[in-house]
């Protein structure tokens, strides 16, 4: 079974400039979650798909954050315009259905680095 | 205060040495607890879960919950090089969404 895919692995910006990871999911996998992981904390989360509908997105700073899951598979998520403070690893886990305790599946994540 | 606190170490051990690394938390409503197993610059990976208070045991790794203390324990016997990792605790309530603690980074030396 194929894990989760991201894209790029890694990526170096200017402050003020924008940026888009994306992510694939395991197959038939309905729930997507996008986290955020700073350097010395655990992650974050950003926002719950369920499908190609947001379930959660009570932590994204929805300012200059953006996400979105078309047709319900792949996903991709946007900073417009980046700031210092977004450098850290994003990582995209998704999970069979969004129930209590379903398992959640992590990709390797984007390394992002704003300068 | 945090929700999860779990202290970021490093944890420097021997092979072979028996390792408890520690959370606790201030939710209780949390219900679900999860310890996951970070390499560098990888994703976390689920090692254990459990859901109730006591321990829970998968060959070298005992996961133990204490429900009443708020406290949470993930044990390593038999410790190797190749469980040099960074070790998440998680936990969630009746949702799926996943509290971590910052993550404990463990060294076992050869």
């Amino acid at each position: 079974e194929a894990g989760v895919a991201q894209s790029p692995r890694y990526k170096i910006i200017e402050k003020r400039q924008s940026v888009a990871f994306w992510c694939n999911p395991i197959s038939g996998h309905a729930t997507l979650y996008w986290y955020q992981q700073i350097l010395g904390q655990g992650p974050k989360l950003l926002i719950q798909f369920q499908n190609n509908g947001v379930v959660d997105d009570s932590q994204l700073p929805k300012d200059r954050f953006s996400a979105e899951r078309l047709k319900g598979v792949d996903s991709t998520l946007k900073i417009q315009p980046a700031k210092l403070e977004d450098s850290a690893v994003y990582l995209c886990a998704s999970s069979l259905e969004s129930g209590w305790a379903e398992t959640q599946y992590f990709g390797p994540g984007t390394r992002l680095l704003v300068l | 205060q945090k929700e999860v606190e779990q202290d970021p170490g490093p944890l420097s051990v021997p092979e072979g040495a028996i390792v408890s690394l520690n959370c606790t938390y201030s939710n209780s409503a949390f219900q679900y607890f999860m310890w996951y197993r970070q390499y560098s610059r990888k994703g976390p990976e689920l090692l254990m879960y459990t859901y109730s208070s006591g321990n829970k045991e998968d060959g070298r790794f005992t996961a133990q919950v204490d429900k009443s203390s708020k406290y949470i324990s993930l044990f390593i016997r038999d410790s190797q090089p190749s469980d040099s990792a960074t070790y998440l605790c998680a936990m969630s309530g009746w949702g799926n969404k996943l509290v971590f603690g910052a993550g404990t980074i463990l060294r076992v030396k050869s």
